[in-house]
C-alpha cells in the first residue's frame, strides 16, 4: 500500500538557519503530495502541495519539489523563524479514476527554532 | 469562515463504555473526513462523507465504530464498547468538492482527545 517516510525529529535549529525535512513516498500511479503543519494547540493546516511531477509548491517561504524519479518531496526553508516551531507532516493522496481523497501521512517531524 | 469545530476537546471514559464525538465542518463544505492520530504517529484515515453519503471506510474502522452525517451537515463518530487501544486523538476535516479535484485542501479541526481507562 501507499506509505510516506519522513525524517525523524525532533529537529532543533537556531533562528535564520536553513531547514530541510526529508520526505519520500511509495505509491502507485501519480499521487498528489502535501506538507501539513500543526502549530501548538491548533489543527493541521495545509502548508503547500504539488499535484504532478516537477511541480514546486511554496508558501510562507517554504518550498518542496515533487521529484518522481527519487519519489521525494523534501521541505526546505532558507531562513527559519521562531514562529516556524511546529510539527510538520508529509502526506500523499492517491489518484484514481474514481477519485480517492484519503491522505496517507508520515509520522511527523517536530521542529523547534531557538532565538 | 469559523473553521472546523470538534466537541468535546477531551473525553475520558472507562473501558466498555460508549462515546460519541461531534464535528461541525465549515458550512459550505460538502466533504467530511474522520482521521485518528496516536502519539508519535501521523493521522490515519478512518472514513469519508460526501454530503450525507459515507463513501469510503478504512479497514481500521471496526464494527464498534460508526459514523453518520445526517442531512450532510455535522457528523458524529460513535465508538461502542471502548477499548484501551481506542485512546487517540480523533480528527475531523472538511473540504469543498471542486477545489482542485484531486489534491484538494483539507481543513482540520483541533481534534477530540479520547482516553480510555
Amino acid at each position: 500500500g501507499d506509505s510516506v517516510t519522513q525524517m525523524e525529529g525532533p529537529v532543533t535549529l537556531s533562528e535564520e538557519a536553513f531547514l530541510t525535512i526529508n520526505c519520500t513516498y511509495t505509491a502507485t500511479g501519480y499521487p498528489s503530495l502535501f506538507w501539513y503543519v500543526q502549530y501548538p494547540g491548533e489543527g493541521l493546516q495545509l502548508l503547500l502541495k504539488a499535484t504532478k511531477a516537477d511541480d514546486k509548491g511554496s508558501n510562507k517561504g517554504f518550498e518542496a519539489t515533487y521529484r518522481k524519479e527519487t519519489t521525494s518531496f523534501h521541505l526546505e526553508k532558507g531562513s527559519v523563524q521562531v514562529s516556524d516551531s511546529a510539527v510538520y507532516f508529509c502526506a500523499l493522496s492517491p489518484y484514481s479514476g474514481a477519485g480517492s481523497y484519503q491522505l496517507t501521512f508520515g509520522k511527523g517531524t517536530k521542529l523547534s527554532v531557538i532565538p | 469562515d469559523t473553521g472546523v469545530s470538534q466537541n468535546p476537546r477531551h473525553k475520558i471514559t472507562k473501558r466498555g463504555q460508549n462515546v460519541t464525538f461531534r464535528c461541525d465542518p465549515i458550512s459550505e463544505h460538502n466533504r467530511l473526513y474522520w482521521y485518528r492520530q496516536t502519539l508519535g504517529q501521523g493521522p490515519e484515515f478512518l472514513t469519508y462523507f460526501q454530503n450525507e453519503a459515507q463513501l469510503e471506510k478504512s479497514r481500521l474502522l471496526s464494527d464498534r465504530f460508526s459514523a453518520e452525517r445526517p442531512k450532510g451537515s455535522f457528523s458524529t463518530l460513535e465508538i461502542q464498547r471502548t477499548e484501551q487501544g481506542d485512546s487517540a486523538m480523533y480528527l475531523c476535516a472538511s473540504s469543498l468538492r471542486g477545489d482542485g479535484g484531486f489534491g484538494e485542501k483539507l481543513f482540520f479541526g483541533s481534534g477530540t482527545q479520547l482516553s480510555v481507562l
